[in-house]
């Protein structure tokens, strides 16, 4: 069983809809989680950045971390053909520390 | 101007062979890594540089041989290519060692047959 666990897809919504994103993991030593998108045939690049449990919104984007459950969440408002990309969940147990990725989701926000 | 630049793109080899990869930031990071993404998508870490030094190691057969001449460079040396290196690498950089944002390169598919 792999330390984050991410379904992989694809997820298929209508423009305009909202995208929901989650992540599963073992290790109840993770403290810092990511959100990165990355585009087909293209690096990875961070979207969003959460330290410990909580809630983060950047624009369109919301990161939500539920250490209780081990669950990281990331949802996409009014969602666009643009958003469509993989999108992998990143998460270490201490700053320097190594990531650990899931596999990634892959999302088509159909216009 | 591309911040994180790997060479080849793409790279196709037969069993056996010896194949390199290089990687240069333009970004003044202090930290470099490789990543190696399989087909399931799955991004794994190889190692880490910061500063020229070695500082992660994960478990990766010592077929590979990661060479960093300065900050600005991290190149992966493969010796007697296996069916099982293909993958994508990729290579990131970071401003520093703790830093959670990593930059990372357009990749290099690496096909061995």
């Amino acid at each position: 069983q792999k330390e984050v666990e991410q379904d992989p897809g694809p997820l298929s919504v209508p423009e305009g809809a909202i995208v929901s994103l989650n992540c599963t993991y073992s290790n109840s030593a993770f403290q810092y989680f990511m959100w990165y998108r990355q585009y087909s045939r293209k690096g990875p690049e961070l979207l969003m950045y959460t330290y410990s449990s909580g809630n983060k919104e950047d624009g369109r984007f919301t990161a939500q971390v539920d250490k209780s459950s081990k669950y990281i969440s990331l949802f996409i408002r009014d969602s666009q053909p643009s958003d469509s990309a993989t999108y992998l969940c990143a998460m270490s147990k201490a700053a320097g520390n190594k990531l650990t990725f899931g596999g990634g989701t892959r999302v088509l926000v159909k216009p | 101007d591309t911040a994180v630049s790997q060479t080849p793109k793409y790279l196709v080899t037969q069993m056996g062979n010896d194949k390199s990869i290089k990687c240069e930031q333009n970004l003044g990071h202090d930290t470099m890594y490789w990543y190696k993404q399989d087909s399931k998508k799955f991004l794994k870490i190889m190692f880490s540089y910061n500063n020229k030094e070695l500082i992660i190691n994960e478990t990766v057969p010592n077929r590979f041989s990661p060479k960093s001449p300065d900050k600005a460079h991290l190149n992966l040396h493969i010796n007697s290519l296996e069916l099982g290196d293909s993958a994508v690498y990729f290579c990131a950089s970071s401003q520093e060692f703790t830093d959670y944002e990593q930059y990372f390169g357009p990749g290099t598919r690496l096909t061995v047959t």
